[in-house]
C-alpha cells in the first residue's frame, strides 16, 4: 500500500501571500496518477489539477501543481479570500486502487 | 455539463444494508466510469469504489464484500449498496465521474453534494 502524506497539516496565511502545500507519496508513482481537489465547509471536493501539473476546466492561473517521484506540491500564487479550504492529493494505481492524503487546511492568518 | 444527484435515507440501522442512488445528468452514464467516495463527520475521504461503462468494477478492500456498485441505464443513475452497516460507516457519500484522460491522467470530476448517512438504532 502506497501511503499519502501531506504536510503541513495547517498552513495559516494572508490572502496576497502564496501558499505551497506538498504530497508526499511512499512510493514513486506516475505523475499522471496525481491530483489535487480543493474542499470547502459543507461543499463537495473539487477538482483542481490533475496529472500532477494539468489544472482543471475553469481553475484559475494562481493554482499550479508540479512534482515527480514521490514529491509533489500545489502552489497557490496569491491567496484569494475564497481559496481559504481543505486541499487533498489522491493518488490512482496503488492497494486500494484509489487513495486520499489526509488534507492540508489553509487558513486566514 | 454532469451534473449528480446523491439521494437516499439519511438514517440507517446497525447491521441493516445502506442504499444509495446517483442521478446523473447533463450526460449519459454508459459513456463514463463512476465512483463512490466518502468521507466521515470531521475525516478525510475514503473512496469506496469504481464502475467502469465496460461493466467491470473495484472497490476498497477495507470494505471486504460489503459493498455493490450497479448502474440503471435506463434511468441514467448510479447506485451504491452497503451491507451490515456499522456506526463506522456513518459518513458523507459521494458519487462522482472516474475519468481516464489522455495519457492515462485519471481524475474524479465533477462530484455530487453528498448526502449524509447515520448509522443509528
Amino acid at each position: 500500500e502506497i501511503v499519502l502524506t501531506q504536510s503541513p497539516g495547517t498552513l495559516s496565511l494572508s490572502p496576497g501571500e502564496r501558499a505551497t502545500l506538498s504530497c508526499t507519496t511512499s512510493q514513486s508513482v506516475s505523475s499522471s496518477y496525481l491530483a489535487w481537489y480543493q474542499q470547502k465547509p459543507g461543499q463537495a471536493p473539487r477538482l483542481l489539477i490533475y496529472g500532477a501539473s494539468s489544472r482543471a476546466t475553469g481553475i484559475p492561473d494562481r493554482f499550479s501543481g508540479s512534482g515527480s517521484g514521490t514529491d509533489f506540491t500545489l502552489t497557490i500564487s496569491g491567496l484569494e479570500p475564497e481559496d481559504f479550504a481543505v486541499y487533498y492529493c489522491q493518488l490512482y494505481g496503488s492497494s486500494p486502487l484509489v487513495t486520499f492524503g489526509p488534507g492540508t487546511k489553509v487558513d486566514i492568518k | 455539463q454532469v451534473q449528480l444527484q446523491e439521494s437516499g435515507p439519511g438514517l440507517v440501522k446497525p447491521s441493516e444494508t445502506l442504499s444509495l442512488t446517483c442521478s446523473v445528468s447533463g450526460g449519459s452514464i454508459s459513456d463514463y466510469s463512476w465512483s463512490w467516495i466518502r468521507q466521515s463527520p470531521g475525516k478525510g475521504l475514503e473512496w469506496i469504489g469504481n464502475i467502469h461503462n465496460n461493466g467491470g468494477s473495484n472497490h476498497n478492500p477495507s470494505l471486504k464484500s460489503r459493498v455493490t456498485i450497479s448502474t440503471d441505464t435506463p434511468k441514467n443513475e448510479v447506485s451504491l449498496t452497503l451491507s451490515a452497516v456499522t456506526a463506522a460507516d456513518t459518513a458523507i457519500y459521494y458519487c462522482a465521474r472516474f475519468v481516464i484522460g489522455v495519457r492515462k491522467k485519471i481524475w474524479f470530476d465533477p462530484w455530487g453534494q453528498g448526502t449524509l448517512v447515520s448509522v443509528s438504532s
